[in-house]
């Protein structure tokens, strides 16, 4: 089967850092994404990784572990602007390019 | 440059009717991506095309629903006979390519579907 998992919320304080952790058990794996959705808006791309190790990106770094089955998504110096829902996604692989979401992790950024 | 645009933004119709949605994806991408997005969660997989080619449909729910890319760019997400348990936001997405961070899926506003 396939499944992924995320916390369902998490609290952070303006200017903190934060780690939004994804578990996943996929039939296939090629690659990892993580996606920032606000509030009735679109998802938007944040991050790739397809090798284990971390990929930086400004303030936002993400994290894989293949053989444990682990990515993790961390966001420095938060601003208010950061609240939003957080996705995980896999690509299965194989013939297929689909993405399996997480349910997502609402992340509420408090002054 | 625009982004993926979809009309119609909101739907509302009656239990039983038919319903188009349609795509239109970043000008080139290769691949077109429908999901399916209930309040709250991840988006769920539909179906995906690569050109005008269906690559897989494992996700749509049952026969009423089908999907075309006939000239490989626009595409019409269709769903028959509507049922109430059809509301939900149908989104779609389009990537440059296939493989690598080119798989990167853009996504478009969505189109909210209500059936009455």
């Amino acid at each position: 089967g396939q499944n992924i998992d995320q916390p369902t919320e998490m609290t952070a304080t303006e200017g903190a850092i934060v780690q939004i952790n994804c578990t996943y058990q996929t039939s296939g794996f090629n690659g990892l994404f993580w996606y920032q959705q606000h509030a009735g808006e679109a998802p938007t791309f944040l991050s790739y990784n397809v090798l284990d190790g971390l990929e930086e990106k400004g303030r936002f770094s993400s994290f894989l572990s293949r053989s444990k089955g682990y990515s993790y998504l961390l966001l420095k110096e938060l601003q208010m602007k950061d609240s939003a829902s957080y996705l995980c996604a896999v690509r299965a692989g194989g013939a297929t390019n689909k993405l399996i979401f997480g349910t997502g992790t609402l992340l509420a950024v408090q002054p | 440059g625009a982004g993926v645009s979809q009309s119609p933004r909101y739907k509302v119709t009656k239990r039983g009717q038919d319903v188009a949605l349609r795509c239109d994806p970043i000008s080139g991408h290769v691949s077109l991506y429908w999901y399916r997005q209930a309040l709250g969660q991840g988006p769920e997989f539909l179906t995906y095309f690569n050109y005008e080619a269906q690559q897989d449909k494992s996700g749509l729910p049952n026969d009423r629903f089908s999907a075309e890319r006939p000239e490989g760019s626009i595409s019409t997400l269709t769903i028959q006979r509507t049922e109430q348990r059809d509301s939900a936001m149908y989104r779609c997405a389009s990537s440059p390519g296939t493989s690598g961070p080119r798989s990167e899926q853009f996504f478009g506003p969505g189109t909210r579907l209500t059936v009455l």
